[in-house]
């Protein structure tokens, strides 16, 4: 199983609501990131999470709360969104060791409306 | 720090030419690298990477990259262009050093003409 899950594929929001997106991987790697791409430009790196704890926040807003409950998942809390958080949030995971290359879930649409 | 640059945002090729995507990177340390190809509203796939050894390095689709360290450069190259390579092309680098950390260019987008 060389997949990343990301659920839901699609999701539409109100500025007040409250949402998660969910990650999951079951390669058994301990290191897993979300990324914020907006349309024609790259990934921008958001939180990497490295055996279960955080360490890598990229100076988010307090508005997406990133956990993770244990080495297959990780979960992005959405809350008070703009508009302007609308774009394409791409899971990835891939094992501690610096050579190694990340997995990519196919990434969940967020639009906030 | 290290950072990818990627020359050229759009690349247009004919059907059956040669595809040639440039990446260079910056850092004091050869970075491992990889290069990713996202088709529309997907996630990346890992089409080759690069960590030590070999510098020509052959990855998925008829797609291969060299690694020239004199350069800094790490170009992905394909001898024939299929209608299916249209799509968005990332060149990332990784340091050890920096932990898990991926930097990634700023992309290239490939049309492919009939």
């Amino acid at each position: 199983d060389t997949e990343v899950t990301q659920t839901p594929k699609h999701l539409v929001m109100g500025m007040t609501n409250k949402k998660s997106l969910k990650c999951e991987q079951h390669m058994g790697h301990r290191a897993m990131y979300w990324y914020k791409q907006k349309a024609k430009k790259p990934p921008e790196l958001m939180f990497v999470y490295s055996y279960e704890k955080l360490s890598i926040n990229e100076s988010v807003p307090s508005r997406f709360s990133p956990e993770c409950p244990n080495s297959s998942l990780l979960n992005l809390h959405l809350h008070a969104l703009q508009p302007e958080d609308s774009a394409l949030y791409l899971c990835a995971s891939k094992r501690e060791k610096g050579d190694t290359e990340a997995f990519f879930g196919q990434g969940t649409r967020l639009t906030v409306v | 720090a290290q950072s990818v640059t990627q020359l050229g945002s759009h690349v247009s090729v004919s059907e059956g030419a040669l595809v040639l995507l440039r990446c260079n990177y910056s850092s004091s340390v050869p970075p491992y690298l990889f290069w990713y190809v996202q088709y529309p509203n997907q996630g990346l796939q890992l089409l080759l990477k690069y960590t030590t050894g070999a510098t020509l390095v052959k990855g998925i689709n008829g797609f291969e990259a060299e690694f020239k360290k004199s350069e800094t450069s790490f170009h992905l190259t394909k001898p024939s262009a299929h209608m299916s390579d249209a799509a968005e092309y990332f060149c990332a680098g990784g340091l050890e050093a920096a932990g898990n950390k991926l930097t990634f260019g700023g992309g290239t987008r490939v049309l492919v003409k009939p």
